[in-house]
C-alpha cells in the first residue's frame, strides 16, 4: 500500500527565516511527487512535480528535491504570505490499476510570523 | 481561463438525505478525480472517471456513494442516506488527459455537514 508521512505536523517560522518541510513516501513504483499548497477554506493549489530522483525545482521562495525515499520543500527567506498547508501526494505505477490517482500526506500547516 | 468549479460550496443536510454534488472540470479535461478531505484523514481518493466511464471507483467507502459524469464534462457526485461520518470536504480534481504524471488542478471544495 502507497503510504505518504509529512513532518512536522506544523511549523512557526519568523519571516526570514529559511527551513525545510519533509515528505517520506513508500510506493511500489513512483511515477510522479507532487506538492501542493492549500490555504484556508480553498482547494489545493499545484506547485511542482518531481519524476525521478535527483530532480530539483524552484518557484520564487521554494524548492523542491526528491530521493528515492523523500522528498523536500525548502523555503527560502519566507514571508507571512507563504503561510498555508502544505501537501505533499505520490502517484504510483501501480500497474494498471492506479489510474493516476494521488495518494497524500497529512500536511505541515507553515506559520510565518512578520 | 477558468479553472475547476464545484457547487454547491456549503451543504448542511440532515442525517439520512440524499445530497448531490456537482463538478465542472477544465474545459477539454478528460481525466476527473473526486477526493474526500476530512479532519484527521488528509486526502482521499474517491473515484476516477475517463471520459464518461470510471474505470477506478476503488475509493468510495460504501455502496451509498455513486458518481456519474456525462458528456466528458460535469460530473455529480451522489450520497444516499447521508450519516454523520460523511461531513467533510469534497473536492474534483481534473487533468488533460490521462491523468499519468500530469498535474492535477483542484477545485474549491464543496463543503458539507451532516446533521
Amino acid at each position: 500500500e502507497d503510504q505518504v508521512t509529512q513532518s512536522p505536523e506544523a511549523l512557526r517560522l519568523q519571516e526570514g527565516e529559511s527551513s525545510s518541510l519533509n515528505c517520506s513516501y513508500t510506493v511500489s513504483g513512483l511515477r510522479g511527487l507532487f506538492w501542493y499548497r492549500q490555504d484556508p477554506g480553498k482547494g489545493p493549489e499545484f506547485l511542482f512535480t518531481l519524476y525521478s530522483a535527483g530532480e530539483e525545482k524552484e518557484k520564487e521562495r521554494l524548492k523542491a528535491t526528491l530521493t528515492k525515499k523523500e522528498s523536500f520543500l525548502h523555503i527560502t527567506a519566507p514571508k507571512p504570505e507563504d503561510s498555508a498547508t502544505y501537501l505533499c501526494a505520490v502517484q504510483a505505477t501501480g500497474g494498471g490499476t492506479s489510474y493516476g490517482k494521488l495518494t497524500f500526506g497529512q500536511g505541515t500547516i507553515l506559520t510565518v510570523h512578520p | 481561463g477558468a479553472g475547476v468549479s464545484q457547487s454547491p460550496s456549503n451543504k448542511v443536510t440532515e442525517k439520512g438525505k440524499d445530497v448531490e454534488l456537482r463538478c465542472d472540470p477544465i474545459s477539454g479535461h478528460t481525466a476527473l478525480y473526486w477526493y474526500r478531505q476530512s479532519l484527521g484523514q488528509g486526502l482521499e481518493f474517491l473515484i476516477y472517471f475517463q471520459g464518461n466511464s470510471a474505470p477506478d471507483k476503488s475509493g468510495l467507502p460504501s455502496d451509498r456513494f455513486s458518481a456519474e459524469r456525462t458528456g466528458g464534462s460535469v460530473s455529480t457526485l451522489t450520497i444516499q442516506r447521508t450519516q454523520q461520518e460523511d461531513s467533510a470536504v469534497y473536492l474534483c480534481a481534473s487533468s488533460p488527459l490521462s491523468g499519468y504524471q500530469e498535474t492535477q488542478y483542484f477545485g474549491p471544495g464543496t463543503r458539507l455537514l451532516v446533521l
